[in-house]
């Protein structure tokens, strides 16, 4: 069985404050793959990144930052001087070789960017 | 490309109607998902097509939900007869190939059933 865990639900931060949206995950396949997505009020859902099991190397695009580490099965975003366009609703999702690949989500962290 | 591209954006029917949702994934994907979300419930998989089969479908809710897929280009998802906790956002998605790459989501169809 393949989870995601999001346990953060609501983080609400000031503009140009640093945020860390958590995420871990359970699966006992060793082949897998770790995604965000984010989805603004107007609903849409918008792929950010995808890392795959192999590779834990962090990764930075511009304000944004992910930090996988297996060894905490985590797979943790952090946001630099965040901006009120940033609000959102950010999922993680998880899909495993055992699981067909298909993405499983988290329940989501709502993210409120106040001027 | 367009991307994914649902229809209608939003829905309003009354208990007891048939409703249909459409989608048209990427050109050149061959995995496609739908997914609902309720706030209940979260981002949940109804049924994943790969190569126009469906692959797995434990999660639909019910006989009254079906889901088709004639050709790569378009696939609908049906309810019949639809009821008030059917109410959600129904979400198609598509990706390149079953080995974990990502999914590309439509805009969604805000379904409310009366």
């Amino acid at each position: 069985a393949q989870k995601v865990t999001q346990a953060q639900t609501e983080i609400s931060v000031v503009e140009k404050e640093d945020v860390t949206l958590d995420c871990v995950y359970e699966t006992r396949d060793t082949t897998y793959y770790l995604f965000w997505y984010k989805q603004p009020p107007s609903g849409e859902l918008v792929f950010l990144i995808r890392r795959n099991s192999f590779d834990e190397q962090n990764e930075i695009s511009g304000r944004y930052s992910w930090n996988f580490q297996k060894s905490t099965s985590s797979f943790n975003f952090t946001i630099t001087a965040s901006q009120v366009v940033d609000s959102a609703v950010y999922f993680c999702a998880l899909s495993t070789s055992g699981g067909s690949y298909i993405p499983t989500f988290g329940r989501g962290t709502s993210l409120i960017v106040h001027p | 490309d367009a991307g994914v591209i649902q229809s209608p954006r939003h829905e309003v029917t009354e208990m007891g109607q048939e409703v249909t949702l459409r989608c048209k994934p990427i050109s050149g994907h061959n995995s496609l998902f739908w997914y609902r979300q309720t706030m209940m419930r979260g981002l949940e998989l109804l049924i994943y097509f790969n190569n126009n089969v469906p692959i797995d479908d434990s999660g639909m809710p019910e006989d009254r939900f079906s889901a088709k897929m004639p050709n790569a280009s378009f696939s609908t998802l049906k309810i019949q007869p639809s009821e008030p906790r059917d109410s959600a956002v129904y979400f198609c998605a598509s990706s390149l190939n079953p080995g974990g790459t990502e999914a590309f989501f439509g805009q969604g169809t805000r379904l409310t059933v009366v």
